[in-house]
């Protein structure tokens, strides 16, 4: 089945306490992204990455980073998590068609974090 | 800048009506347009898009969007609601390749949220 996988879905943690949330796809796409969901925000881009070893910051990267050494894989890494940073979290995937033409994200389940 | 608006946070339709979510955006050059839907405790799931050609575009569940240019916007329809279409809705923009864009960057709305009601 065609699918992102997340894990963990659900995380308590402290503040400080270094976390990494894995995101997985296997459909071999090149271009994947994380965001995070926020009441009255809508969804904002955290950093996505157009291929292996590309990648580049979104709307609020500050506070994370990420990394692509596999093609299938991107996880989202907090060096030293802050209560501001609580917060649901979705990993995304996506094809390219034609030239530069970038389709629909096929999106993970999400990741609940609160951070303490 | 790149934008996206949806200017209502609450849609609320009895069930047999039609319904619209609307969507306007903000970017330079022709944009790549999304719908997505997000059931209680669950992922995005894409409704429909429009990346060129025909202006009305037909996607899941029976949604449909029309992409007008001039009003630069992209709103979501259906012409017979259901209870089951209650959830949250997203429209999404992609800035096309060209004028010095960054072709990964995707700006989102801050939702809607439909109620569909017996």
């Amino acid at each position: 089945e065609a699918q992102v996988t997340q894990n963990p879905r659900y995380l308590i943690t402290v503040t400080g306490k270094k976390l990494t949330v894995t995101c997985s796809q296997n459909m071999n796409h090149e271009y994947m992204s994380w965001y995070r969901q926020d009441p009255g925000l809508g969804l904002r881009q955290i950093y996505y990455s157009m291929n292996v070893e590309v990648t580049d910051k979104g709307d609020v990267p500050e506070g994370y980073k990420v990394s692509r050494k596999e093609k299938r894989n991107f996880p989202l890494i907090l060096e030293s998590p802050s209560p501001n940073q609580t917060s649901l979290y979705f990993c995304a995937s996506s094809f390219r068609t034609s030239g530069t033409v970038y389709n629909e994200q096929f999106f993970g389940p999400g990741t609940r974090l609160t951070v303490l | 800048a790149q934008s996206v608006a949806q200017p209502e946070d609450q849609v609320n339709v009895a069930e047999g009506n039609p319904l619209t979510v609307k969507c306007t955006y903000s970017v330079s050059g022709n944009p790549y347009l999304f719908w997505y839907v997000q059931y209680p405790n669950r992922g995005l799931q894409f409704l429909l898009k429009y990346i060129t050609g025909d202006n009305l575009v037909k996607g899941s569940y029976g949604f449909e969007a029309e992409f007008n240019k001039s009003q630069t916007s992209f709103h979501l329809k259906k012409p017979s609601a259901l209870v089951s279409d209650s959830a949250l809705y997203f429209c999404a923009v992609r800035a096309p390749p060209d004028r010095g864009s960054t072709l990964g960057r995707l700006y989102f709305g801050r939702g809607t949220q439909l109620t569909v009601w017996p």
